[in-house]
């Protein structure tokens, strides 16, 4: 089956305190990204990945680390989180481009305590 | 910057009664506007893209619409599983990313 998968789905864990979520994609997809959701503020950009090794920031990079090493695997990395990163996050994959469909992950609930 | 605004926030129907929900953009160079729809505790789901003002698509009991300045996505007599969140999107010139609105808490009531 064609997916996205993040891990971990939930994530509780104290201020400072270095942290990683994966997402892989099986599809053979090129394009990769990562978004937050919070309340009243919609899905936005954190980074994005045109295809293995070009990383670039979206619009709220800050606090946030990538890597793309491999095509299918688009790790978030949280080196010292704080309580303003707590959010709901979703990892995105596309065949090419933003202009393809993207296929989003089911959702990491993070809180940072 | 690449402006979305959807509305209304929420919308309460009875099931079978029609309506629009609305997407207003602000682009230079639309490349394609994106529908898309949320459950609860789940990623969104990709439903259409639209590319030019005047083109529609419809799926089941959704249509697409767009001109040059919004986008409406019409259900027709929806049904209590149309209960979702709709998100908008477009990316426009070189840009490597989509612009989501906030989007549209849909419930309909049997």
């Amino acid at each position: 089956e064609a997916q996205v998968t993040q891990n971990p789905r939930y994530l509780i864990t104290v201020t400072g305190k270095k942290l990683t979520v994966t997402c892989s994609q099986n599809m053979n997809h090129e394009y990769m990204s990562w978004y937050r959701q919070d309340p009243g503020l919609g899905l936005r950009q954190i980074y994005y990945s045109m295809n293995v090794e070009v990383t670039d920031k979206g619009d709220v990079p800050e606090g946030y680390k990538v890597s793309r090493k491999e095509k299918r695997n688009f790790p978030l990395i949280l080196e010292s989180p704080s309580p303003n990163q707590t959010s709901l996050y979703f990892c995105a994959s596309s065949f090419r481009t933003v202009n393809s469909p993207l296929h989003f992950g089911n959702g990491t609930r993070l809180t940072v305590t | 910057e690449d402006q979305v605004t959807q509305s209304p926030e929420a919308l309460r129907l009875q099931e079978g009664e029609s309506s629009s929900l609305n997407c207003s953009y602000t682009v230079s160079g639309l490349r394609g506007l994106f529908w898309y729809r949320q459950d609860p505790g789940k990623g969104p789901e990709f439903l259409f893209t639209l590319y030019s003002a005047g083109e529609e698509k419809e799926k089941e009991r959704l249509k697409a619409t767009l001109t040059k300045k919004e986008s409406f996505l019409h259900i027709t007599a929806p049904k209590p599983e149309d209960s979702a969140t709709y998100l908008c999107a477009v990316s426009s010139g070189a840009n490597s990313k989509l612009t989501f609105g906030k989007g549209i808490t849909l419930s309909v009531r049997p």
